[in-house]
C-alpha cells in the first residue's frame, strides 16, 4: 500500500526558508522509472506544481519558483525534502507530495497523495 | 508557463450530464496526450479520475470520461451524482518536463 506524508513547520515568518520532508511507504525512490512532486494550493486556490525528484537524481522545478526551491532525497529513509527559501505571506497553503500514478511514466499524472501540510507565512 | 484556463463553476441535476473545459496551449494540452484530471472534495488531497486525457485509473466509475481537440482537454461526467459535488482540476506535462494545473472548476449538483 502507497502511503506519503508532509511533515513541517505549521507556521514560518517573513523571509525564513521552509523545509518541508515527505515520508512515504510502499515504494521506493531508487526504483527505476519513481518520481515525487510537490505541489501546493493557497486557501481557496488552485493546484500548483513546484518540483519533482526521479529515482537518478534527476530535479525539475516550476519556471516561476525555481530560484527558490530546492528539492532532494533520502532513499535509506524513504523520505523528499523541499526547502524554500525566502518565504512570503503569499505561500502559505497545503504542501502535498505526490507520487507519480504509473512507474516510469513520469508524463501520466499523479495517483497518489499525501495529506497535505498547512504553512502559514506570517510575522 | 501559465496556468490552463477552466470555467470557474458548472453545474448540473442529478442524472444529467456536466462537460468542464480546459484550454493551454500547443506547448502543453494541445502538444501531447498528456492531460490528467483530478477531483477534490474540500478539505481533502485531490485524486487522479483521469489520465493520459482518455484513461481511467482502476476504481474510478465510467461516468468519467475524458477527451481532447487542440489546444482544449474535457472531462465529461456523465449521469450525475450528489458524491460527484467537488472541485475538478485539470493538468498538464509540458515540453519543458515541468507540469501545469488549471484554474480549477466547482461541480455543484442541484
Amino acid at each position: 500500500q502507497v502511503t506519503l506524508r508532509e511533515s513541517g513547520p505549521a507556521l514560518v515568518k517573513p523571509t525564513q526558508t521552509l523545509t518541508l520532508t515527505c515520508t512515504f511507504s510502499g515504494f521506493s525512490l531508487s526504483t527505476p522509472g519513481m518520481c515525487v512532486s510537490w505541489i501546493r494550493q493557497p486557501p481557496g486556490k488552485a493546484l500548483e506544481w513546484l518540483a519533482r525528484i526521479d529515482w537518478d537524481d534527476a530535479k525539475y522545478y516550476s519556471p516561476s519558483l525555481r530560484t527558490r526551491l530546492s528539492i532532494s532525497k533520502d532513499t535509506s529513509k524513504n523520505q523528499v525534502v523541499l526547502t524554500m527559501t525566502n518565504m512570503d505571506p503569499v505561500d502559505t497553503g497545503t504542501y502535498y507530495c505526490a507520487r507519480i500514478h504509473v512507474v516510469g511514466a513520469p508524463t501520466v499524472g499523479f495517483g497518489y497523495w499525501g495529506q497535505g501540510s498547512l504553512v502559514t507565512v506570517s510575522s | 508557463q501559465s496556468a490552463l484556463t477552466q470555467p470557474p463553476s458548472v453545474s448540473g441535476s442529478p442524472g444529467q450530464s456536466v462537460t468542464i473545459s480546459c484550454t493551454g496551449t500547443s506547448s502543453d494540452v494541445g502538444g501531447y496526450n498528456r492531460v490528467s484530471w483530478y477531483q477534490q472534495p474540500p478539505g481533502t488531497a485531490p485524486k487522479l479520475m483521469i489520465y493520459e486525457v482518455t484513461s481511467r485509473p482502476s476504481g474510478v466509475p465510467d461516468r468519467f470520461s475524458g477527451s481532447k481537440s487542440g489546444n482544449t482537454a474535457s472531462l465529461t461526467i456523465s449521469g450525475l451524482q450528489a458524491e460527484d459535488e467537488a472541485d475538478y482540476y485539470c493538468s498538464s506535462y509540458t515540453s519543458s518536463s515541468t507540469y501545469v494545473f488549471g484554474t480549477g472548476t466547482k461541480v455543484t449538483v442541484l
